[in-house]
């Protein structure tokens, strides 16, 4: 399975964007990239997940390289709410292939000052 | 809003004991996979299923763990005997495969502790 890199942790102030950077130099044509994250004593959520390019949602955007080898998890006005651990995570959930898990490393954990 | 509901929240067992973990996936979803989660491991894929077929369980102790899904509205995963190693979160979580990258919604998971 292709690899991912992430800072261990990262700190933000409240109200201001935070840029989460994922390296994953390994990625393969057919990987999307995912962004779940995990909240204290909670279960992982998505986030937001991409092919090739950039996207939008209400949560989070997510900027994807050109050569697709790194991307970034941009939260617009950081919260309080926010701080918890963010997950790259490069999967294919294809119906019928033995392909479609999820793995998961470690993360950045991302703190959120007042 | 739909969830994925798991059984026990918290179990508290002595090593040696079964233990069986519950999980009701979201309606509708064909995919169940069960993760395990320690401080020194992270969140490690134990096994997953596809039409309640198992795909793949290589990531699960086989002399102790077994993963089943006796029908599409139930999976569990079972440890028998149980040891204080054992002891984890184990969440689960379901999918399904309908467009493409599609999103998996994980449970509260099933707080266990083997003394």
């Amino acid at each position: 399975d292709a690899k991912t890199t992430q800072p261990n942790s990262m700190e933000s102030n409240e109200e201001e964007p935070v840029h989460l950077p994922c390296n994953h130099s390994t990625i393969s044509g057919t990987d999307y990239i995912h962004w779940y994250r995990q909240l204290p004593s909670q279960g992982p959520e998505y986030v937001i997940h991409g092919l090739t390019s950039n996207v939008n949602n209400r949560m989070a955007s997510l900027a994807i390289a050109e050569d697709r080898k790194s991307s970034t998890l941009i939260l617009h006005r950081a919260t309080l709410r926010d701080a918890a651990v963010y997950y790259c995570i490069l999967g294919y959930f294809h119906y019928g292939g033995s392909q479609g898990n999820l793995i998961f490393g470690k993360g950045t954990k991302l703190s959120v000052k007042p | 809003d739909a969830r994925v509901t798991q059984t026990p929240r918290h179990k508290v067992t002595e090593m040696g004991q079964e233990v069986t973990m519950r999980c009701q996936p979201i309606l509708g979803h064909n995919t169940v996979f069960w993760y395990r989660q320690t401080m020194m491991q992270g969140l490690e894929l134990l096994a997953y299923f596809r039409n309640r077929a198992p795909l793949d369980d290589s990531g699960m102790p086989k002399d102790r763990f077994s993963a089943e899904m006796p029908d599409a509205t139930l999976a569990t995963l079972k440890i028998q005997p149980s040891e204080p190693r054992d002891s984890a979160v184990y969440f689960c979580a379901s999918g399904f495969r309908g467009g493409s990258g599609n999103t998996i919604y994980f449970g509260e998971g099933s707080w266990l502790t083997v003394v």
